[in-house]
């Protein structure tokens, strides 16, 4: 079972254009990160939400956890080529025999061409 | 210098084979995890060590058997190797987990690709 749901899985945009990815569950989380990987290294943090209803701005980007702690979304102005990556979200279930386990998202492959 | 590092990048053997991959940390953490990625880039966790204890063993096979000799390294080896172990392998460290807790960000190596033929 899938406990992160992303959205869209493959992303292909022109440079200038905004998009927005997603990520859905059932599942309260007590946190919840971006990460983005690029091809032949591993995942580097975004960002950590951790307050439902929290927006967080990075640059371009922009974050926000939703208010009953299910969900996420990651928003970028204006992408550039340089956006062009993995983008993995990631949630932490701190109960019972789920505690210190983050689960990953199966990633939005985002492809920014000039 | 590298913070989390991880050899070798490179991994092809044949089927049956046993292997290792090891694993080192210079951020001072506590926690190191080993990752499984597949082919479709799907993160599942496979082991986690909070200085030296094992805390998280998901389900994974027992051919696969993580050994931390001290909490700056964590080495993954793999016993009679088969090609859905083909993946790549991602060591991860982060801060101490506090009361069990998930906290802070995880620090990735660069991944181990592992083929299996």
């Amino acid at each position: 079972t899938q406990l992160l749901e992303q959205s869209p899985q493959f992303l292909s945009i022109q440079e200038g254009e905004n998009l927005t990815v997603y990520c859905n569950s059932s599942s309260v989380f007590s946190s919840l990160q971006w990460y983005r990987q690029e091809p032949g290294e591993g995942p580097v943090l975004l960002v950590t939400v951790v307050t439902g209803g929290e927006v967080k701005k990075l640059k371009r980007l922009t974050f926000q956890f939703g208010d009953a702690r299910k969900d996420s979304s990651l928003h970028i102005t204006a992408a550039q080529p340089g956006d062009t990556g993995l983008y993995l979200c990631a949630g932490a279930v701190d109960r019972g025999s789920t505690l210190g386990r983050l689960y990953f998202g199966r990633g939005t492959q985002l492809t920014v061409w000039p | 210098d590298t913070a989390v590092s991880q050899t070798p990048k490179y991994l092809v053997t044949q089927m049956g084979n046993d292997k290792s991959i090891k694993c080192e940390q210079n951020l001072g953490h506590d926690t190191m995890y080993w990752y499984k990625q597949d082919s479709k880039k799907f993160l599942k966790i496979m082991f986690s060590y909070n200085n030296k204890e094992l805390i998280i063993n998901e389900t994974v096979p027992n051919r696969f058997s993580p050994k931390s000799p001290d909490k700056a390294h964590l080495n993954l080896h793999i016993n009679s190797l088969e090609l859905g172990d083909s993946a790549v392998y991602f060591c991860a460290s982060s801060q101490k987990l506090r009361d069990r807790l998930f906290s802070g960000e995880l620090f990735f190596g660069e991944g181990s690709r592992l083929t299996v033929l």
